[in-house]
């Protein structure tokens, strides 16, 4: 099974609020987590990353949170925009076979913005 | 900026038939990666290249080869295409291992 999993499959929220999409993982040696945005029809599109070492980190919009102690990871947008509709998925860090760049994707959150 | 470029966008083959996905990234990356997506699923590793003249198994790597043509181009070869290969590929690259990896629009593929 996957190691990366999302507590909510969709997520509604009105325009203007405050979004937040939860991420659990399970590999307590992953040292490196990203978030992903994926429109229809797209390739998925980098939105920010944090290393283990660290516990929040910002973007435009954005802030990724790291809870080491819980294996959890959370995407917060602010001021969501019709725009920010998309799947998101939460991605960490794994080895295969000696290296060490190797993404494990969760499942992905379907984020709808209603205007 | 073109980025990452896949081809084709879409194929659609009889099983048992041999199919060859395109990959190329002009930002001169040196990780380059192949992953698959199947509906309502994340993104799963077929196979990754961690440098010019590498390649390693992923995560779902049977049924599958590889060949990094060169440090731009990275291609994923089905010998006998399977109805169990119906999926969505992506091709990815990045900087180095362990760093964000860039995605193309993928490659839709049907096996009938």
């Amino acid at each position: 099974g996957e190691s990366v999993g999302l507590h909510l499959p969709t997520l509604s929220v009105q325009e203007g609020d405050n979004s937040i999409i939860n991420c659990a993982y399970s590999n307590s040696a992953s040292d490196y987590f990203i978030w992903y945005k994926q429109e229809s029809g797209k390739g998925p599109q980098f939105i920010i990353d944090i290393r283990s070492n660290m516990d929040k980190r910002q973007g435009q919009r954005v802030t990724v949170l790291l809870n080491k102690t819980v294996k959890h990871l959370s995407l917060q947008i602010a001021a969501t925009q019709p725009g920010d509709s998309a799947v998101y998925f939460c991605a960490e860090n794994v080895n295969y076979g000696g290296s060490q760049g190797n993404l494990i994707f969760g499942k992905g959150t379907k984020l709808s913005v209603k205007p | 900026n073109a980025g990452v470029t896949q081809t084709p966008k879409f194929q659609v083959l009889k099983t048992g038939q041999s199919m060859t996905l395109q990959c190329a990234q002009d930002m001169n990356h040196n990780s380059m990666y192949w992953y698959r997506q199947d509906p309502g699923m994340g993104l799963r590793l077929i196979y990754y290249s961690a440098s010019e003249g590498t390649t390693d198994k992923g995560e779902v790597p049977n049924g599958y080869n590889v060949s990094r043509l060169n440090k731009r181009e990275f291609s994923l070869r089905l010998e006998s295409a399977a109805p169990s290969q119906t999926s969505v590929y992506f091709c990815a690259s990045s900087v180095e291992e362990n760093q964000p990896q860039h995605f193309g629009d993928g490659t839709r593929l049907s096996i009938l």
